[in-house]
């Protein structure tokens, strides 16, 4: 199947830094990417939908200003957390539909990026 | 609004069989879709169904029945590393995925 890559797999940071976290699909090229953010022993959370070369998409209760996406190219969508704090602290994860599967493709998901705000 | 209703937690034997059942209410349908999550680890994609019936994939099987809003995913010899969280998913009108809460399988030996 499809792969996705996610980047960094841990991050730990200081109380106010920006983390980028980096999303590729490998094989294939992502018209549109998801990222998720998931509380230990919850379920998953859309935050956003990433279109490339245009803006993300937020789901309500997501600070746009706070999660930056970017989605520059069909393999590459990356979310900032600036000024992140300890309540940031969680499992995010990217992913993708393979368009070859139509709209009703099945998603790849990265390995996932544990953020831990110090 | 949209739900998707899921056991929080189930046990089972190694060697045994299980069934974990998935009911939704959605504005629309366009399939419906059962990753597994370790823990600590992204989900990874079991199944996707978006007619009747069942889906046979080896040790694990899915079925669904749109009429009743109902799908469930069969383990069949139930194996140690198959302890993880089953999660649910159904892609709406919008093409969106719905989540479920997924449901925490444990074995024991």
């Amino acid at each position: 199947g499809a792969v996705v890559s996610q980047h960094p797999s841990w991050v730990i940071c200081k109380s106010g830094t920006s983390v980028k976290i980096e999303c590729r699909s490998l094989d294939f090229q992502a018209t549109t990417m998801f990222w998720y953010r998931q509380f230990p022993k919850q379920s998953l959370m859309l935050m956003a939908t990433s279109n490339e070369g245009s803006k993300a998409t937020y789901e309500q209760g997501v600070e746009k200003d706070k999660f930056l996406i970017n989605h520059a190219s069909l393999t590459l969508s990356t979310l900032t957390v600036t000024s992140a704090h300890p309540e940031d602290s969680s499992f995010y994860i990217c992913s993708a539909r393979d368009g070859r599967g139509g709209d009703t493709g099945e998603l790849f998901f990265g390995e996932g990026s544990r953020l831990t705000v110090l | 609004g949209q739900n998707i209703d899921q056991p929080t937690e189930m046990t089972a034997t190694e060697g045994a069989i299980v069934q974990i059942n998935c009911t939704y209410q959605t504005s629309g349908f366009n399939g419906l879709f059962w990753y597994q999550q370790h823990a600590g680890e992204a989900p990874t994609f079991l199944s996707y169904n978006v007619l009747d019936g069942l889906e046979e994939k080896g040790r694990f099987s899915s079925f669904l029945s749109r009429s009743k809003g109902y799908s469930y995913l069969l383990l069949k010899e139930l194996q140690m590393k198959d302890s993880a969280s089953y999660l649910c998913a159904v892609l709406d009108s919008n093409y969106q995925l719905i989540w479920g809460a997924g449901t925490k399988l444990i074995i024991k030996p």
